[in-house]
């Protein structure tokens, strides 16, 4: 079946700068990468996903990458804000099994 | 407009008793999950169904039993649960077509097992 791996699994940056997740998985049959924002005590809420006929895809702060060749996709958060603190998961949707696997996880602190 | 609606939201368990966890949409979704979430290991699938009348295995079954009661509902059950049960359940929904594959999830329930 398929693997996510997800890194790193905490980051903390100063408020303004850029965070960048980084996730791989292991399925070339997987088409669709959904990332999620988790707050404390919160379910997962969808905030950007990507599909494997696109490289990459911007809604403002947020941007998503796709490698299709090295099988990696990563998520960019730009000018990042206290209200950014998070966990957030990456996932890849795998068609034929109807499955949806997630990383296990990056919890994001953005420091004031 | 509920989306994904799961009941209980707490729940406290002594080893060897049983319990359901219901889950119900409302979007016409096909597909219904039932995760896990502890900390570090991020979100394990129990079990799903793709569609109405079908049921599989996820990552970590064991200890579990669902049921597809209707395309609205999806209901988790634990016969005799044990302290490693211990965790918080999500259930999701999504309508699994190509290009239309985006995952919705519940609220979530915690259960503790003493």
């Amino acid at each position: 079946g398929e693997n996510v791996e997800q890194h790193p699994s905490t980051l903390s940056v100063q408020e303004g700068d850029s965070a960048v997740i980084k996730c791989t998985y292991s399925d070339s049959a997987s088409n669709y990468f959904p990332w999620y924002k988790q707050e404390l005590g919160k379910r997962p809420q969808l905030i950007i996903d990507i599909r494997s006929n696109v490289g990459e895809k911007k809604d403002q702060r947020i941007a998503v990458t796709l490698n299709k060749t090295a099988k990696h996709f990563s998520l960019h958060i730009t000018e990042t804000q206290p209200e950014d603190s998070a966990v957030y998961f990456c996932a890849a949707f795998e068609g034929a099994g109807n499955q949806f696997y997630f990383g296990t996880g990056t919890s994001l602190t953005v420091i004031p | 407009n509920a989306g994904v609606t799961q009941t209980p939201k707490f729940q406290v368990l002594k080893t060897g008793q049983s319990m359901t966890l219901q889950c119900a949409q409302d979007m016409n979704h096909n597909s219904m999950y039932w995760y896990r979430q502890d900390p570090g290991m991020g979100l394990r699938l129990i079990y799903y169904s793709a569609s109405e009348g079908t049921t599989d295995k996820g990552e970590v079954p064991n200890g579990y039993n669902v049921s597809r009661l209707n395309k609205r509902e999806f209901s988790l059950r634990l016969e005799s649960a044990a302290p490693s049960q211990t965790s918080v359940y999500f259930c999701a929904s999504t309508t699994a077509y190509s290009g239309a594959n985006v995952l919705t999830f519940g609220a979530g329930s915690r259960l503790t097992v003493l």
